[in-house]
Formats: structure tokens, sequence, C-alpha cells
């Protein structure tokens, strides 16, 4: 079983629409969890950091975490095409390193 | 206020040469990770330093990889006798500290690595 599970899309919504992008995790020990954003041949961008269970809202983004289901998600408002990119969910175990899920590919379609 | 910064941007080596990428951390930041992102592949943990030290280098290959993050200077993430394998991208991240809560790691542009 893979640390870090994310469904590779790619995730096709509509522009304007709701994406949800979904991750979870099998280290329990995780504290601190993360989602970045990567547009094609460019290096990951970091759009939000969550550590506590529930929600955390920056802009048109929500980050929520229920560390008892071992799920983390990303949702996007109003989605625009330039938010079309893969987007990474990752956490720190132990150590201080991320282990990155495969990402998801969202097309956001205008 | 530079971010992350990495050279050369791209780095093309033939087979057996050897390859040096370089990172400076943002300013402030004094923890420094390598990461290799494969060929439609994830991002994979290489190496964890501080100045000076390596904390965890469980990621790195065994053999012709090595890092450093020297007193002065930059980080350096080194690759002996380049096979075509290690084509890949190598990020680099900088974070401002421990402990393992509310570390944030903000990326570098990468070293674009291809070896004929």
């Amino acid at each position: 079983q893979k640390e870090v599970e994310q469904n590779s899309g790619p995730l096709s919504v509509p522009e304007g629409a709701i994406a949800s992008l979904n991750c979870t995790y099998s280290d329990r020990v995780s504290q601190s969890f993360f989602w970045y954003r990567q547009y094609s041949g460019k290096s990951p961008e970091l759009i939000m950091s969550i550590y506590s269970n529930g929600d955390k809202e920056d802009g048109r983004f929500t980050a929520q975490l229920n560390k008892a289901s071992q799920y983390v998600s990303l949702l996007i408002r109003d989605s625009q095409p330039s938010d079309s990119a893969t987007y990474l969910c990752a956490l720190v175990g132990a150590g201080n390193m991320l282990t990155f899920g495969g990402g998801t590919r969202l097309m956001v379609k205008p | 206020n530079a971010g992350v910064m990495q050279n050369p941007r791209h780095l093309v080596r033939r087979r057996g040469q050897e390859a040096r990428l370089r990172c400076s951390p943002m300013k402030g930041h004094s923890h420094v990770y390598w990461y290799r992102q494969l060929p439609e592949e994830g991002l994979k943990f290489m190496v964890y330093l501080q100045k000076e030290n390596i904390i965890d280098e469980s990621g790195m290959p065994k053999e012709r990889f090595s890092a450093e993050f020297p007193k002065e200077g930059p980080s350096i993430l080194r690759i002996q006798q380049v096979v075509r394998g290690d084509s890949a991208a190598y990020f680099c991240a900088s974070s401002p500290r421990t402990p393992i809560t509310n570390n944030e790691q903000f990326f570098g542009p990468g070293t674009r690595l291809t070896v004929l």
C-alpha cells in the first residue's frame, strides 16, 4: 500500500465549478499535510498547509483534514482554466521529509 | 526576497560523466531537501541536510550519489558516472526550521538533467 494515495485523474470540471481533490494516507503518525500545485515542466508550488482536523480556507481554496479517517481533501471554488495543473498531496511523517502522492491532474474547461 | 535558487536549470551529460547540481536556500532557511522526479512519476525524497550535516539520506542511492551543504556556499548534489536512468528533474526545497509540525518547504525551479 502506498503511503499517500491520490486518483491520478484527469479530473475534468467546467469553468466556475467546484473541483474536489482527495488524498488518503496510511501513516497515522503524520501531523502536517500540504497541497502543492505543479504546472507541467515547473516546480511544485505550495498552496495550502493544514495541521488540525477540520477545514482551512484561503481564498478560493479550502483544505479539509480528517485524521481519524486518514483523509485530506482540497476544494477549489470557482475553478478557472489557470487552475489546470497537477495537484500533489504531501505529508510529513517520521523525519522532516515530504512524502508525496502521485498527484491528480485537474483540467478546467472554459 | 529571493526564493530557492537552483543552477543550472538544464544540464546535459554523457554517460559516465559527473553532474553537479547546486541549491541556495531561501534567506533565513537552514534546512535543505533534495527530491527527484523521474519522467511521469511522483516526487521522491532523496536527502535532508543542514549546514555541514547530513540529517537523513535514506532516499539517496547508495552508489554514485552524494550531497553536501557546506558552512559557506550552496548545497550540492553530485552524481558520479551518470547513467541514462539518472535523467530526471531534481528539485531542492528549503524550510526555516524543525520541528516536524508546521514545516513548510518551498521548492526551487529544479534542474533538469538529461543523460545522453
